[in-house]
């Protein structure tokens, strides 16, 4: 079964741009989480989907945003980029909605991003 | 504050000596407990998982982990380390007090350096 997927894997940008990144799930997977890394802040959680429905979200500004396909594939879009935002995007992708089946994550290769 | 703790940033270990890695957390109930490793330029790979039951948890390229409710721990062992096994680790852990509105908190990861 092929793992999760994640395109671009390395993206450069100017500040004030708009960055679109994508993440197909494993097969049968109907859950996808984005994360942010960065040295400083290590690993943050950005925002979860299920059935296309944003169902958690972390902690970021509202030029973080995602949406769902109804084929489990997700994006999620960056606008106004600052310098602030470069790091390793990672996407998860789990089983079901709630418990062991939610928790459980798959994690691609992710997006390094680099804003300048 | 609720979070999980990685008390050691770097740990270096000789090839063939046994590893023990630190994870506690401050979460009231039994949560979710997780081990993650991620290669430089990777994303993360899921080494093993805590949902409840045996509190002694066998995991893949032979490591396992102990949850140990009295001391909020859930440490990571090797008997024997390999050179490939140079990595970041990290430690995950879902609060067990709302399963399906939580989130994945990640510690802050050990770096792990194998010498010859």
């Amino acid at each position: 079964k092929a793992g999760v997927t994640q395109t671009p894997r390395y993206l450069i940008k100017t500040r004030g741009q708009q960055v679109t990144l994508s993440c197909s799930p494993i097969s049968g997977h109907r859950s996808v989480s984005w994360y942010q890394q960065t040295p400083g802040q290590g690993l943050q959680f950005l925002f979860e989907y299920f059935s296309e429905t944003q169902r958690n979200k972390g902690n970021f500004p509202g030029r973080f945003s995602g949406r769902q396909f109804s084929n489990s594939r997700s994006e999620m879009n960056v606008s106004t980029l600052e310098l602030g935002d470069s790091a390793l995007y990672l996407c998860a992708s789990s089983l079901g909605r709630t418990g062991t089946g939610l928790y459980e994550q798959y994690f691609g290769p992710g997006t390094r991003l680099t804003v300048t | 504050a609720q979070s999980v703790t990685q008390p050691d940033i770097h740990i270096t270990v000789s090839e063939g000596a046994s590893l023990e890695l630190r994870c506690n957390y401050s979460y009231g109930a039994t949560p979710y407990l997780f081990w993650y490793v991620q290669s430089p330029g990777q994303g993360l790979q899921l080494l093993l998982k805590y949902f409840s039951g045996d509190t002694l948890v066998q995991g893949i390229k032979g490591f396992e982990a102990e949850f140990k409710r009295s001391q909020s721990s859930f440490n990571l062992r090797k008997p024997s380390v390999h050179w490939s096994d140079a990595a970041e680790y990290f430690c995950a852990v879902v609060p067990g007090s709302n399963f399906g509105n939580e989130k994945l908190t990640f510690g802050t990861g050990t770096r792990l350096t194998i010498i010859p």
